[in-house]
């Protein structure tokens, strides 16, 4: 099956310092999502970002699918960007998903 | 709209005990699945479904049970509860297909703990 991976595996911040995330994966995909879990472990959707490149206030995230990876960009980090962030994607039928094993951030003051 | 709802949220079970996990979505999405996320690791896919009446094992279905009566549900049973099922399970559902909007949309989580 598809091989996802994430780096770096962990990452620490002070606030206001600027991160970028990495996926990379094994196969073509039809379907990539970035998650954040917060610490009570809630999974947040991010990106649905197969290709191309979108922007959500001081996130943004680019696939480039031809080269089978993606980008996660975090800037002006804050506290509250404390947790896992996980890549996922889906191949063939783009529902079921491969996740990453993640990329755990910690933002300090 | 509630999204993907999920319960309970924790649970503690003896060994060889039973239960079933419920989750319900209100987006009458096609597509349901569980996955379960151990310590330090990604979610990985237990069962799925692409519809009522039809249900598939993903990659760790073992010990679990599945079925799809109606769109809105997808329970999860545990057959005899195992240590090794200790883990956070989650519920998830999206449109099925390839070319469509596939976004998945997680439920909170259930907390099992098998003792």
């Amino acid at each position: 099956g598809i091989q996802v991976e994430q780096s770096p595996p962990d990452l620490i911040l002070q606030e206001g310092a600027n991160s970028t995330l990495r996926c990379n994966f094994s196969d073509s995909v039809n379907n990539l999502q970035w998650f954040h879990q917060n610490p009570w472990g809630q999974l947040i959707n991010l990106f649905y970002i197969p290709s191309g490149t979108k922007q959500n206030g001081r996130l943004s995230a680019t696939t480039v699918a031809t080269e089978r990876y993606s980008l996660l960009y975090i800037s002006s980090s804050q506290t509250t960007d404390s947790g896992v962030y996980f890549c996922a994607v889906g191949t063939g039928t783009a529902s079921k998903l491969t996740f990453g094993t993640g990329t755990r951030l910690q933002v300090t003051l | 709209n509630a999204g993907v709802t999920q319960t309970p949220k924790f649970q503690v079970l003896k060994t060889g005990q039973s239960m079933t996990l419920q989750c319900a979505q209100d987006m009458n999405h096609e597509y349901m699945s569980w996955y379960r996320q151990d310590p330090g690791m990604g979610l990985r896919l237990i069962h799925y479904s692409v519809g009522a009446g039809i249900t598939d094992q993903g990659e760790v279905p073992n010990g679990y049970n599945v079925s799809r009566s109606t769109t809105e549900d997808f329970p999860l049973r545990l057959l005899s509860a195992a240590p090794s099922q200790t883990s956070v399970y989650f519920c998830a559902s999206s449109y099925f297909g390839r070319g469509a909007n596939t976004e998945a949309f997680f439920g909170q989580g259930t907390r099992l703990t098998v003792v």
